[in-house]
């Protein structure tokens, strides 16, 4: 089982709903991940957050807006989506968001992902 | 590119085979890692060889490294259908946040 919780598993959104994807960590992770990954392709970094701080943010369009209310959680909020941002979305987070040094392995430890369909 | 590369993109091995799959990077590395990830579900880490590493196992898994020619391999023994999965290589970052994912292998077991 995993130990980051993701939800939905599924969403069905049209291009003018709003809505969002929720990501929960209880391991004291202190970097969290927002990934896209379309099928048969590996993951695509959207988003980092570092200490709670928006760290990265890889020239995502503004219809996706991140939000990390505590060190425990994570949101994505979607808007106006396009047929194309169709995709499983992964969220993910790792010890220390300091790249690898000393203890920190920089695993991921990935959630099991929400599936988003924009019609 | 900032992805790794990985070979083969696919393959298809019968059940107690044993199946490899190579990867092959650019950066310089702490650790390499591998990831598994089954159809539509998130990726679950497998191993982790250190750059000081030359070799490691674990359980039916062995994972090699050549830092010269900056590659990895991963050796899955008697494969089992269970084993059907995408997997990853992956190299975290030695500084800043952005891990560097391998394009994958598709590892199809046939019982």
């Amino acid at each position: 089982d995993t130990e980051v919780t993701q939800t939905p598993k599924h969403l069905v959104m049209g291009m003018t709903n709003k809505k969002s994807l929720k990501c929960e960590q209880h391991m004291g992770h202190r970097a969290m991940y927002w990934y896209k990954q379309k099928a048969k392709k590996p993951p695509e970094l959207m988003f980092v957050y570092s200490y709670e701080k928006l760290s990265i943010n890889e020239s995502v369009p503004s219809r996706f807006s991140p939000e990390c209310p505590n060190s425990s959680l994570l949101n994505l909020h979607l808007h106006a989506l396009q047929p194309e941002d169709s995709a499983l979305y992964l969220c993910a987070s790792s010890q220390s968001p300091l790249g690898t040094s000393g203890t920190n392995t920089g695993e991921l430890f990935f959630g099991e992902g929400s599936r988003l369909t924009v019609l | 590119s900032q992805q790794g590369e990985e070979d083969p993109q696919a393959l298809s091995i019968q059940e107690g085979e044993n199946a490899t799959m190579n990867c092959s990077y650019k950066t310089s590395i702490n650790n390499l890692q591998w990831y598994r990830q089954n159809s539509g579900r998130g990726l679950v880490h497998l191993i982790l060889i250190r750059s000081n590493e030359r070799e490691k196992h674990s359980g039916r898994l062995r994972v090699t490294l050549d830092t010269s020619k900056k590659s990895s391999s991963l050796l899955i023994t008697a494969s089992r259908a269970a084993d059907t999965a995408s997997y990853f290589c992956a190299i975290p970052p030695t500084g800043g946040f952005k891990t560097i994912f391998g394009a994958g292998t598709r590892l199809f077991v046939k019982a």
